[in-house]
Formats: C-alpha cells, structure tokens, sequence
C-alpha cells in the first residue's frame, strides 16, 4: 500500500522553466509535508516543508502549493536552473508517528 | 550542524557473507532509520530507532535486523547477504517531536 504517490518519475525542462512536481497522500493523519533534495552521491535533504494549515509556502524560487481536500501537494521551482538538477522526493508524516512515508522521487534535468 | 556518517560510502561483499553498516549521528537525535534506495521505488524504510536498544520494524525488515546500543549508533546487519540486497543504503536520524530527517550520505553495497 503506497500511501505517498509522486509523479513524474521523471522531469526535463529548460533553464528558466518552471518545474512541476506532484503527490497525492491518502493518510489524513499527516500533519507535515516536507520536500527533500537529493544530489548524486549525497544524502536527501531538507528543501523546505509545509504543514495542512497552510495553501502556500514559498521560499525563494520554491513554492509548496497544498490542496487538504484533494489530499495533494506540489513543488513547483521557478526560473530552474542546472544546479537544480537533483532527485526531488516528497514525504508526509505524523509528527506523534516520528516517522515520514516517501513518494518514489522524481529525476529534474534542467538544460542550459 | 546536524552531522550523520555512514561507515562506508562503497561496500562489496559476497553472497552468504554476513554484512554490518554502521550509522553514527552527532546531534543527540532520539529516532534513526535505516531506508534502502532503489531506482523507481523511492526511500523504503527498513527498520527505525526511537530509543537506545528499541527498534520497530518498518515496511520491508524482511532479511535485515538491527542494533542500537549507543544513542548516537544505530547499525543494519544482513545476516546472509543475497544479490536482491544489492542497494544504496541511506540513515537518518530525527530529534523527537520534530519533522526533520538528516540523512547521511548512503552506502552503496553490491552483493556478488
């Protein structure tokens, strides 16, 4: 039972481009949704998070758009760059639970 | 900052052979989690840690235990190393009542 889905699986765009990344979550005990960035050869880390009480999150050229009665939430990078180029996973969580349940991740290509 | 190692970033080792990867974290952290990352399945939790000699099973433990007998270490072992086992193995460590996970740079073990 999955219960974080991310889609693309994959993602190529332009520089400049805006990237679009999407989950859907089933668990409505989930109060927490953070986006993680993994470049090859590192650990994934923290980009920026979101909680339910919330629609909108922007940090920079990053945006966490979150819709609580479709169960869904993207990530959206403005003006993509190369250095973007990264493994992107979404996650949900129960801050009681201490654990995070994974979407599969989601390759960004960004081309000069 | 938040510092989690991992014991070897590459490992080689041979079918039946048994197999330890050790993951240590600086920050007094109360949870660790062991995850494995394959292409296409995302971060599938293995086992966690919420408290030194604790442990809960996670979504796939089957051919794996675990070990934490310092607060700071938490160690995956394969008892019988199989080629399906070949992965990149991730740790990551969360302080309780928190939402973020730091993980350390991955193991990437193949099995022959």
């Amino acid at each position: 039972q999955q219960q974080v889905k991310q889609s693309p699986q994959s993602l190529i765009v332009q520089k400049g481009g805006i990237s679009i990344i999407n989950c859907a979550y089933e668990n409505t005990a989930f109060d927490y949704f953070p986006w993680y960035q993994q470049f090859p050869g590192k650990g994934p880390a923290l980009l920026i998070a979101i909680r339910p009480d919330v629609s909108e999150k922007k940090e920079g050229r990053f945006t966490i758009s979150f819709n609580k009665s479709a169960k869904q939430f993207s990530l959206h990078i403005m003006d993509s760059q190369p250095g973007d180029s990264a493994t992107y996973f979404c996650a949900a969580s129960n801050t009681n639970a201490g654990k995070s349940t994974f979407g599969d991740g989601t390759t960004l290509t960004v081309k000069p | 900052d938040v510092k989690v190692t991992q014991s070897s970033r590459y490992l080689v080792k041979r079918t039946g052979e048994k197999v330890f990867l050790e993951c240590v974290q600086d920050m007094d952290h109360e949870n660790m989690f062991w995850y494995r990352q394959d292409p296409g399945l995302g971060l599938r939790l293995i086992y966690f840690s919420y408290d030194v000699k604790m442990k809960e099973k996670g979504d796939i433990p089957e051919g794996y235990s675990v070990s934490r007998e310092k607060k700071e270490r938490f160690s995956l072992i394969l008892e019988s190393a199989s080629t399906n086992q070949t992965s990149m193995y991730l740790c990551a460590s969360l302080r309780r009542n928190t939402d973020t996970q730091y993980f350390g740079p991955g193991t990437r073990l193949t099995v022959l």
